[in-house]
């Protein structure tokens, strides 16, 4: 069975602070995909960043970043200089060899002025 | 493209009604899905198809239906609805996966599902 952790409920920042979301996963499976989505107010879903197994690169991506750890089994998500539009509920999410898809709790961020 | 579509976005139903949420994607994405999201649960996989005609459960398939008679529908079955089906229910769609890649899923806009 598969299994994504997300420990932090909720984090509350204030603008321009960076700010990092957690990712801990379990599988069993040896090529697996990760995933970061957003879910802003508004509710739907915001695809971020898809990585596989195979590549430990982190990524940067604006003000964005990922760093991946298959030897922690992490695969968390930095937002730098937070802006208000950045609150919004992340998830993180994985994908083994079967076609089903696991998500995390969800981590709520809230950036304030 | 329209991407994802939903309908209805709201919707209260009393215990024991029947209703069909409806999906439709454009994109001719092979992998569609049916999710459920509750407070403090994430998203959970209700049903799943990898093509049309193709249906499988996913983690909390008891109450619901899913039929896939073509590639672009993809409509979720209450039979008789409960309480604890109150939830937001989210459709998604990608092409299928091949071999060791995958591919991210689209999410439609959601459907606030209450039912008393």
């Amino acid at each position: 069975a598969q299994k994504v952790t997300q420990a932090q409920t909720e984090i509350s920042v204030v603008e321009k602070e960076d700010v990092t979301l957690d990712c801990v996963y379990e599988t069993r499976d040896t090529t697996y995909y990760l995933f970061w989505y957003k879910q802003p107010p508004s509710g739907e879903l915001v695809f971020l960043i898809r990585r596989n197994s195979f590549d430990e690169q982190n990524e940067i991506s604006g003000r964005y970043s990922w760093n991946f750890q298959k030897s922690t089994s992490s695969f968390n998500f930095t937002i730098t200089a937070s802006q208000v539009v950045d609150s919004a509920v992340y998830f993180c999410a994985l994908k083994g060899t079967a076609s089903k898809l696991t998500f995390g709790t969800g981590t709520r961020l809230q950036v304030t002025l | 493209n329209a991407g994802v579509t939903q309908t209805p976005k709201f919707q209260v139903l009393k215990t024991g009604q029947s209703m069909t949420l409806q999906c439709a994607q454009d994109m001719n994405h092979e992998y569609m899905s049916w999710y459920r999201q509750d407070p403090g649960m994430g998203l959970r996989l209700i049903h799943y198809s990898v093509g049309a005609g193709i249906t499988d459960q996913g983690e909390v398939p008891n109450g619901y239906n899913v039929s896939r008679s073509t590639t672009e529908d993809f409509p979720l079955r209450l039979l008789s609805a409960a309480p604890s089906q109150t939830s937001v229910y989210f459709c998604a769609s990608s092409y299928r996966s091949s071999g060791a890649y995958s591919y991210e899923q689209y999410f439609g806009p959601g459907t606030r599902l209450t039912v008393t």
